[in-house]
Formats: C-alpha cells, structure tokens, sequence
C-alpha cells in the first residue's frame, strides 16, 4: 500500500529564511511523488511533482523538491520565505504499480507561518 | 489554463433538500474526481470517473450520488445529507490513459457546504 507522511504539522519561519516542508512515502514501486499547496479558503494548487530523471525539480513560486529514493523523502524547499507563502501545504503520493486506478494518498498536510 | 471550475462556491442546504454540486473543464481530461475536505486536513477521495464512467467509488453514502454527463461535466447530487457532511467539496481532472500512467491532478477552488 502506499503512503506518506508529513511529520511537522506546523512550521515557522521568518520572512526572507529558507523554508522546508518534509514529506516521507512508503510504497511498493517507484513512486509518482506531488506537492499541492493550498491558501485559506481555497482549493489545493499543483505546485509540483516528481515523476522520473533529476531529482531536484522545480516547481511554481520559487519551490523546489529533493527526491531521495535511499531515505524515502521528497522535502520541499524554498530558498527565501515570502509572508504569503503562509499556507498549508500537502504531499502527495501513487504508486507506479498499485493496481488501484487514478488514486493519490495524501499527507496530513503541515501548515507553514511566514513571520514578518 | 490548468482551470476546473465550481458552482456554486457556497451552499446551504436542509437535510431534506436535494441540492446539486457542478464541476466543469476544458482541458480535455479524460478523468474526474470528487473530494470531500475537512477543515484542516487532506482530501479524501470520493468518486473517479474515467472516460465518463465511474471507476473508483470509496464507500460512499449513497446521499451522495455522482453523475458524468459528458467529458467535461461532473456533478455530485445531493439528498437527505446529515450535518457532519458540511465540508468543502473540490472537484478534479486530470489526463487519463488507458495504457497506464499517472498525471497531475489539477483541483478546483471547490464548494463550501452546510448541512442544516
């Protein structure tokens, strides 16, 4: 089965600090790894995704990942915060062999705080 | 454009109405999901229609009832809810490929509902 977990359920930083959001999976293949950000009151937005080749991969608004197949993670990383990075971010996961269709397993999300 | 679109934004809605939830795309993706969201944490699948078919169904109450009319509409019927159904309902598409694969899923800002 697969799955992923996102240990912090918050994380605070100040503006202009480098910001990392961690996300670990689990799965039984290769994995099909997502970052899905959303701010208040509003749907999830696709930020970026992982699928095969580099494994540092760029995404919208300065965000960037790690994949790391021998630790199983796949961290978000921005180099400078901005305060309207304030949201909630969500990792996201499937299976390249799962036989269980358009099916994407989601962390529990870690809401992250920009401080002026 | 990456744009799924949702009506109506809000809904207030009595446990004896039956009410509906719309979802429209013109990426030309050939699936389409139903997530149910709780404040605070991830999505959870509800519905997967590929190819206008339903494929996934997670054990939904059958007070919710999904219906595809074509490759660019979902809509999610509601009917005698319960007030722990008040949640925000994201609608999502994605490409689909009868060979196999995974693509991004790309969300709507979804439907705030409330169960009265």
């Amino acid at each position: 089965a697969q799955s992923v977990a996102q240990p912090e359920d918050q994380v605070n930083v100040a503006e202009g600090n480098p910001l990392t959001v961690k996300c670990t999976y689990s799965v039984s293949g290769n994995p099909y790894l997502f970052w899905y950000v959303q701010y208040p009151n509003r749907g999830l937005q696709f930020l970026l995704k992982y699928i095969t080749g580099d494994n540092l991969v760029k995404g919208s608004y300065g965000f960037e990942a790690e994949f790391n197949k021998s630790q199983t993670s796949f961290h978000l990383k921005k180099p400078s915060a901005l305060v309207s990075d304030s949201a909630l971010y969500f990792c996201a996961v499937r299976d390249d062999i799962e036989a269980a269709g358009n099916k994407l397993t989601f962390g529990g999300g870690t809401r992250v705080l920009v401080k002026p | 454009d990456t744009e799924v679109t949702q009506t109506p934004k809000h809904l207030v809605m009595g446990m004896t109405n039956k009410k509906s939830l719309k979802c429209e795309q013109h990426m030309g993706h050939r699936a389409m999901y139903w997530y149910k969201q709780k404040a605070k944490k991830p999505p959870e699948l509800m519905f997967v229609y590929s190819y206008e078919k339903l494929s996934i169904n997670e054990s939904v109450p059958s007070r919710f009832s999904p219906e595809c009319p074509n490759s660019s509409l979902l809509n999610l019927h509601l009917h005698a809810l319960q007030p722990e159904d008040s949640a925000l309902y994201l609608c999502a598409s994605s490409q689909e490929s009868r060979t196999g694969g995974f693509y991004t899923i790309y969300f709507g800002e979804g439907s705030w509902l409330t169960v009265v």
